[in-house]
């Protein structure tokens, strides 16, 4: 089975601090993801990768920067938190050929609590 | 991608087949129909994904029109495990999935 693993579950951080959190897949995925999702908003796109130091942006990716430097491990980082960041944020990944690059395996997602 | 349209909630009974329909009117020719379901504090999770033809896996059942303007997901035999969001997307080549609030969908015993 597909697995994506990110770091914490729940995250409690300050306004202002710079804020990583990291993704990493086990099935040598070429496309990876970092999404937000928020109550009424949906699932919104920050970032995308489709290989390694190769990034794309999203629907929203004001505040936020990415990071790939291994195929299996992609990092979203908040440069300064702010309160309006608080957030369950998601990874996934996807194959990049065909129509499967749209069967995108995510993990559990990351609570984050900027106050 | 094409726009789709799902009732806000649904309920079944435990053991009983659950069908979640979806509308997609406005769905091109090379554009497919995907299912996701979202169980409460998880992430996504993909079902199924079809053209025209009805399709099948170990998870459910998805049944497309002739027209290809609306589908059925079908759970076959719907556990409490079960209840979550199930979102129907219709998307061409684009990567970037789009949920919109689909359909709740809880299991009773």
């Amino acid at each position: 089975d597909v697995k994506v693993t990110q770091s914490s579950r729940y995250l409690v951080k300050r306004t202002g601090e710079k804020v990583f959190l990291e993704c990493v897949q086990d099935m040598d995925h070429e496309n990876m993801f970092w999404y937000r999702q928020d109550p009424g908003l949906g699932l919104r796109l920050i970032y995308f990768s489709y290989d390694v130091k190769m990034k794309e942006k999203g629907d929203i990716p004001e505040g936020y920067s990415v990071s790939r430097e291994k195929k299996e491990r992609f990092s979203l980082i908040l440069e300064s938190a702010s309160t309006n960041q608080t957030s369950m944020y998601l990874c996934a990944s996807s194959i990049q050929v065909g129509r499967a690059k749209n069967i995108q395996y995510f993990g559990a997602g990351t609570r984050l609590s900027v106050l | 991608d094409a726009k789709t349209t799902q009732p806000p909630s649904m309920d079944c009974a435990e053991g009983r087949a659950a069908n979640l329909p979806c509308n997609h009117s406005t769905i091109s020719g090379n554009e497919y129909v995907y299912w996701y379901r979202q169980i409460h504090s998880q992430g996504p999770q993909y079902i199924i994904h079809g053209l025209k033809n009805n399709e099948t896996n170990e998870m459910a059942s998805l049944i497309i029109t002739e027209d290809r303007k609306s589908s059925t997901l079908i759970l076959p035999h719907a556990t409490l495990r079960d209840t979550a969001v199930y979102y129907c997307i219709v998307l061409s080549g684009n990567y970037k999935l789009t949920f919109g609030k689909g359909t709740l969908l809880t299991v009773n015993p």
